[in-house]
């Protein structure tokens, strides 16, 4: 299967911080998405950016699928940004995705 | 429009029982995928289920299965539990295997599964 890798695995923030998490694939893709899991464990949709740059309020996010890398962008960190940022690919066929293992941010006041 | 639901929310079973757990998608969206969470393995593909046919399969033993019902609707069942089965059952659905290569996934909160 392909292989996702996603760095820094830990991240401590001051609040108001900006931080920059990245997601490195195995493999092409044509689908990819970046969510935040809740501390409830829910996955929430924060992108879905297969390739280009979309930005969504203090978040943006940047695909190279030639390079086969993606970049999570969070501006003015605040504490409610604490969480677990996953990564995920795969191929329309069959939808199956593929997770990295997370980067874990804490936002300290 | 409402998003994914799975039920139960927490499950307490004992080792060697069998267990069946929900999930109803978007309307109108008639792919359902299952993930299984652990702290030690993490987020991993369960199978897939598209017009209540399994596309896709990971690599998981028997004991996990899987149906799509002609709603949309899933169930996954686990037989013969397994300590090592304890963990978070995510669901997601989308509207994968249309014209449109756009693909994204929505999850639901999750079936929390403790083994005994």
């Amino acid at each position: 299967g392909i292989q996702v890798e996603q760095s820094p695995p830990d991240l401590i923030l001051q609040e108001g911080a900006n931080s920059t998490l990245r997601c490195n694939f195995s493999d092409s893709v044509n689908n990819l998405q970046w969510f935040h899991q809740n501390p409830w464990g829910q996955l929430i949709n924060l992108f879905y950016i297969p390739s280009g740059t979309k930005q969504n309020g203090r978040l943006s996010a940047t695909t190279v699928a030639t390079e086969r890398y993606s970049l999570l962008y969070i501006s003015s960190s605040q504490t409610t940004d604490s969480g677990v940022y996953f990564c995920a690919v795969g191929w329309n066929t069959g939808n199956q995705f593929y997770f990295g293992t997370g980067t874990s941010l804490t936002v300290i006041p | 429009k409402a998003g994914v639901t799975q039920t139960p929310r927490y499950l307490i079973k004992t080792r060697g029982q069998q267990v069946t757990l929900s999930c109803s998608p978007i309307s109108g969206h008639r792919s359902v995928s299952w993930y299984q969470q652990t702290p030690g393995q993490g987020l991993q593909f369960l199978f897939e289920y598209f017009s209540e046919t399994q596309r896709n399969k990971g690599n998981f033993p028997g004991r996990f299965s899987g149906r799509q019902f002609s709603n949309s609707r899933s169930e996954m069942n686990v037989s013969t539990l397994e300590l090592g089965d304890s963990a978070l059952y995510l669901c997601a659905s989308s509207t994968a295997g249309g014209k449109s290569s756009y693909n994204e996934q929505f999850f639901g909160p999750g079936t929390r599964l403790t083994v005994l």
